[in-house]
């Protein structure tokens, strides 16, 4: 199975500061059709996951575009410009391209 | 809009079952593969099992496989979980997830509640 290892596990951010999660991935994540199956999620408190970015850099449809995503290959990073009070939860990464899907660890997001 | 509603969760005793529904609306849910993904208290995420969109191809987590069984009916829009010989460690909240594709799962239902606990 292919590990994602995401840092830092914690973070706590000022808000109108930005915030960076890194995620690497034990193998290349780029399939031979030429896309990455990355994908980034956001677990606000109390709720279900939902879906921030995918195919490492697209914003899904009603996530703000403070949100972005970047990378290739084995490494990654989310990235919010100016982190506001509604992005405190647990950002997920996962890899798409082989079964099983599996996820990074979590990284909590908390604002001072 | 995409609603995913899962239902059938509770407290079971240790090699017992329980199977879990996932309502669908607001999509063809005839197109589109299913996952099932679940969340232990306190913990990350685990997928558990995959369904194609016709059924034709499942495909399962090393820690659930020869015990859970996914299924789908699409006449009735609804996703399956048939869990079997539960054992204390599947003790989590289980969520559906709809894939876009790619393993995109773009929407996850509110999540059903399993204990596993004498």
């Amino acid at each position: 199975d292919i590990v994602m290892t995401q840092t830092p596990l914690s973070l706590s951010v000022t808000p109108g500061q930005p915030a960076s999660i890194s995620c690497k991935s034990s193998q290349s994540l780029l399939h031979s059709d030429g896309k990455t199956y990355l994908y980034w999620y956001l677990q606000k408190p109390g709720q279900s996951p939902q879906l921030l970015i995918y195919e490492v850099s697209s914003r899904f449809s009603g996530v703000p575009d403070r949100f972005s995503g970047s990378g290739s290959g084995t490494d990654f990073t989310l990235k919010i410009s100016r982190v506001e009070a509604e992005d405190v939860g647990v950002y997920y990464c996962m890899q798409g391209i082989h079964l099983p899907p599996t996820f990074g660890q979590g990284t909590r997001l908390e604002i001072k | 809009q995409v609603q995913l509603v899962e239902s059938g969760g509770g407290v079971v005793q240790p090699g017992g079952s329980l199977r879990l529904s996932c309502a669908a609306s607001g999509f063809t849910f005839s197109s589109y593969g299913m996952h099932w993904v679940r969340q232990a208290p306190g913990k990350g995420l685990e997928w558990v099992a995959f369904i194609r969109y016709d059924g034709s191809n499942k495909y399962y987590a090393d820690s659930v496989k020869g015990r859970f069984t996914i299924s789908r009916d699409n006449s009735k829009n609804t996703l399956y979980l048939q869990m079997n010989s539960l054992r204390a460690e599947d003790t989590a909240v289980y969520y559906c997830a709809k894939d876009s594709g790619g393993t995109r799962l773009d929407y996850w239902g509110q999540g059903t509640l399993v204990t596993v606990s004498s």
